[in-house]
């Protein structure tokens, strides 16, 4: 019930194109969803984040779609650019607590 | 600094012998975690510290690892007698406040231990 499933494992997408990332939890105690971007060598840094009072959120490019009641949120990334080429990881957390179970990843690619 | 640092940025150690992994926080922050990253894995929470006091170390896989951070700073993750299992990236991450979800959590660089 702790688990985050993250999907898919790994992306290739075009520059320019739209790059989408699916992550399902089962705790609906859960109420605080961040994603995190990190590129090899480097700890992940905070993307953007959305609690379930809403169901999108957009910063520039990055908009996170978050529908609650199939308990399911993604990623999506416009325009994507070759600068993008990370690995994405989504979380979960319940705001009563401070611990965050995190996605598997994905890594993503953008070809030039 | 300007973030978090940890050091070493890598380690290597034969089966058996102990590590000591550090972990400088952002400056003024309250909380500090550690996670373990697997090859190809998510981070997973090993423990969290507010201020010098360790609240939560439910994560660590066993007791040969220990955590402390006794002037409520720098922290240190401890693995004694290290197994092949233990090899993976160990991060730090603080946060402004006393760990409400709210608060974003800046993440270290990691150190990478392999275990031979």
């Amino acid at each position: 019930q702790q688990q985050v499933k993250q999907s898919p494992q790994s992306l290739i997408v075009q520059k320019g194109g739209i790059s989408i990332i699916n992550c399902a939890y089962e705790n609906t105690a859960f109420d605080y969803f961040p994603w995190y971007q990190q590129f090899p060598g480097k700890g992940p840094a905070l993307l953007i984040a959305i609690r379930p009072d809403v169901s999108e959120k957009k910063e520039g490019r990055f908009t996170i779609s978050f529908n609650k009641s199939a308990k399911q949120f993604s990623l999506h990334i416009m325009d994507s650019q070759p600068g993008d080429s990370a690995t994405y990881f989504c979380a979960a957390n319940d705001s009563g607590t401070y611990k965050y179970i995190f996605g598997t990843g994905t890594r993503l690619k953008v070809l030039a | 600094g300007a973030g978090v640092s940890q050091s070493p940025r890598y380690k290597v150690a034969k089966r058996g012998q102990d590590v000591a992994l550090r972990c400088d926080p952002i400056s003024g922050h309250v909380s500090l975690f550690w996670y373990q990253q697997a090859l190809g894995q998510g981070p997973e929470f090993l423990t969290y510290f507010q201020n010098e006091a360790q609240l939560d170390k439910s994560g660590l896989p066993s007791d040969r690892f220990f955590a402390e951070r006794p002037e409520g700073s720098v922290s240190t993750l401890k693995i004694q007698r290290t197994q092949q299992e233990d090899s993976a990236v160990y991060l730090c991450a603080s946060s402004l406040g006393g760990g409400r979800a709210t608060n974003e959590q800046f993440f270290g660089p990691g150190t990478r231990l392999t275990v031979l």
